[in-house]
């Protein structure tokens, strides 16, 4: 079957100590990306990745890292966590498009908690 | 820069009723359009998109056009049912990487 797998899918920390979500896709998709989504903001592009050991910023960024070792996996780091990154994120794929018009293939979220 | 604007909710609905959930998207060049759906408890889904002006794309009895004159795409339902309530973000898509830029989302539920 194909898709998008995050871990954990609930997490709870307290602030300053290092956490990873892991994402994986089975689709051989190019793009990958992190979203945050939060209420009454939607989702926001925290990183992106254009293939392997090619990422960029998002919109964002501040306080997490990525990286992109393997094609099917893109891990998201907060090395130092704080309560203002409580929040819902997701994971998603994609094969390389152009004019954006690609669909994206969502994980099913991890609902982080920083106390 | 690019922007969603969609209409806040929660839209509560009887069943069988007529949706309409309003979008309007401010870019420049030609973005695609899509409508994405979160059931509770899950990821987003794609509900169905549209890739140039006037396009309509269509799913599970759900439509929307392309309305570049407005910059609009608008999502409605002729008949709604309970099994619909979810959150639906209006997305635009533009770039070489496949970049989307979210609505807030607005918030549909249907009772019986």
């Amino acid at each position: 079957e194909a898709q998008v797998t995050q871990n954990p899918r609930y997490l709870i920390t307290v602030t300053g100590k290092k956490l990873t979500v892991t994402c994986s896709q089975n689709m051989n998709h190019e793009y990958m990306s992190w979203y945050r989504q939060d209420p009454g903001l939607g989702l926001r592009q925290i990183y992106y990745s254009m293939n392997v050991e090619v990422t960029d910023k998002g919109d964002v960024p501040e306080g997490y890292k990525v990286s992109r070792k393997e094609k099917r996996n893109f891990p998201l780091i907060l090395e130092s966590p704080s309560p203002n990154q409580t929040s819902l994120y997701f994971c998603a794929s994609s094969p390389a498009g152009t004019q954006g018009g690609v669909t994206q293939y969502f994980g099913p979220g991890t609902r982080l908690t920083v106390l | 820069g690019n922007s969603v604007t969609q209409m806040e909710g929660p839209v509560t609905l009887s069943e069988e009723a007529f949706l309409t959930i309003n979008c309007t998207y401010t870019a420049t060049g030609y973005p695609s359009l899509f409508w994405y759906v979160q059931y509770p408890g899950e990821g987003l889904q794609l509900l169905l998109k549209a890739t140039k002006a006037d396009d309509k794309g269509s799913n599970k009895g759900f439509e929307a056009t392309y309305r570049k004159e407005t910059t609009s795409f608008h999502l409605e339902k002729g008949s709604v049912q309970v099994s619909d309530s979810a959150v639906y973000f209006c997305a635009l898509g533009s770039g070489g990487y496949n970049k989307l830029i979210f609505g807030a989302g607005t918030r549909l539920a249907v009772h019986p």
